[in-house]
Parts: C-alpha cells; sequence; structure tokens
C-alpha cells in the first residue's frame, strides 16, 4: 500500500526558518518525481515545488523560490521541504505528492505550518 | 486569482448530472494534459480523473472528463450525497513551467 507520511510542520515566527519531511513507503521511492502542494486555510490548492526521480530536475513555484528548497533522500526514502524566511502568507496545509507521469496520483494527510507572530 | 478559472460552486440534486468547467490558456491547459482532483471535507486531495478523461482504478464511471482546446470538464452523473467535496483541476504551464491548479469548485448535493 503506498503511504506518503508527512511532518515537520508546527507554528513559526515570521523570518524563521522550518523543515518538512515526507516517508514513503510501499512504491519505490527512487522511480518517482515527487511533489509539495500547499493548501492555506479555507483557500484553494497551490503547487508549491517538484523534483524528479533522479534529482536532476526542480521547479518552484515564483511565490517560494528563493526562500523555499526541496530535497530527497532515495536511500531514506523521503522528500524534504526547507523553508527559509517564512511569511505570514506561508501558513498552510503542507502535502507531499507521488507524481505518475503527470498526475499526482498519492496524496499524504498534510502537516499543518503556522507563520505567527 | 488562479491561473485555471473555475465556477466556486456548483450543485444538484440526487441522480442528477453536473458539469464543472475549468478555462485556462494555451500554454497550460492547451498543451497538457489536465487532471482532476476530489477533496472531501477534512482530508487530502484524490486523483479523480487523469489525462484528460482516464479513471485511476477504483473511481466510478459516473465520473467524466474531456477537454476541448483551452477548457476542460468534469461530468459527474447520478449525482450522490457522497458527491459533496471540493473539485479542482490541474495541468502544467509551459510558460510558468510548474503545475498549476484551478481555484476549485464547491459541489453541494441538495
Amino acid at each position: 500500500e503506498v503511504q506518503l507520511v508527512e511532518s515537520g510542520g508546527g507554528l513559526v515566527q515570521p523570518g524563521r526558518s522550518l523543515r518538512l519531511s515526507c516517508a514513503a513507503s510501499g512504491f519505490s521511492f527512487s522511480s518517482y518525481s515527487m511533489n509539495w502542494v500547499r493548501q492555506a486555510p479555507g483557500k484553494g490548492l497551490e503547487w508549491v515545488s517538484y523534483i524528479s526521480s533522479s534529482i536532476s530536475t526542480i521547479y518552484y513555484a515564483d511565490s517560494v523560490k528563493g526562500r523555499f528548497t526541496i530535497s530527497r533522500d532515495n536511500a531514506k526514502n523521503s522528500v524534504y521541504l526547507q523553508m527559509n524566511s517564512l511569511r505570514d502568507e506561508d501558513t498552510a496545509v503542507y502535502y507531499c505528492a507521488r507524481e505518475l507521469l503527470t498526475d499526482l496520483d498519492y496524496w499524504g494527510q498534510g502537516t499543518l505550518v503556522t507563520v505567527s507572530s | 486569482q488562479s491561473v485555471l478559472t473555475q465556477p466556486p460552486s456548483a450543485s444538484g440534486t440526487p441522480g442528477q448530472r453536473v458539469t464543472i468547467s475549468c478555462s485556462g490558456s494555451s500554454s497550460n491547459i492547451g498543451s497538457n494534459t489536465v487532471n482532476w482532483y476530489q477533496q472531501l471535507p477534512g482530508t487530502a486531495p484524490k486523483l479523480l480523473i487523469h489525462s484528460n478523461n482516464q479513471r485511476p482504478s477504483g473511481v466510478p464511471d459516473r465520473f467524466s472528463g474531456s477537454k476541448s482546446g483551452t477548457s476542460a470538464s468534469l461530468a459527474i452523473s447520478g449525482l450522490q450525497s457522497e458527491d459533496e467535496a471540493d473539485y479542482y483541476c490541474a495541468t502544467w504551464s509551459d510558460s510558468l513551467n510548474g503545475r498549476v491548479f484551478g481555484g476549485g469548485t464547491k459541489l453541494t448535493v441538495l
């Protein structure tokens, strides 16, 4: 069974940093690209970042470029999101999602990040 | 606002057929496949339709997708109360070099 479990969310002050993790199981993690998608309270989905299976290709949404860094450790079946210089508008549930061709076919349950002083 | 345009709400009665539209441009829907996601209250999104009109295993055939030019649509026939959820379209944007989502449509079953 495919499972994606996010962790690392919490309350953080503006300008500080946070690192999210997503542990994958039930599939050959190193063969799949991964994404982070976020959802602000009461709002829609916003794609954040993408990393290819071989780490050769990485993309970011303009809203996080230069502040967030996606990475992965295929030996640990995990993908990460390092979030620096956090802003109020980064408050959201962050989901990791597996990518199959062009689809996000499996999603984790999400981890809540609250940026507030 | 979102790159892809969806109506904020839709509704229907049990058994009815409902369609949800998703409008984009030549750099996103016009040149890439469209996916649809269903998000039930308090849960993570779930892939409902991929590659414009393909249903993943386990998705009832009441759900169907289509794409024409720079627009796509999701149709739900035989509406059921458990279909009450938020629905999002998504695709890749060649101009933004990123994935884009519609703003979401809240479906209410009356």
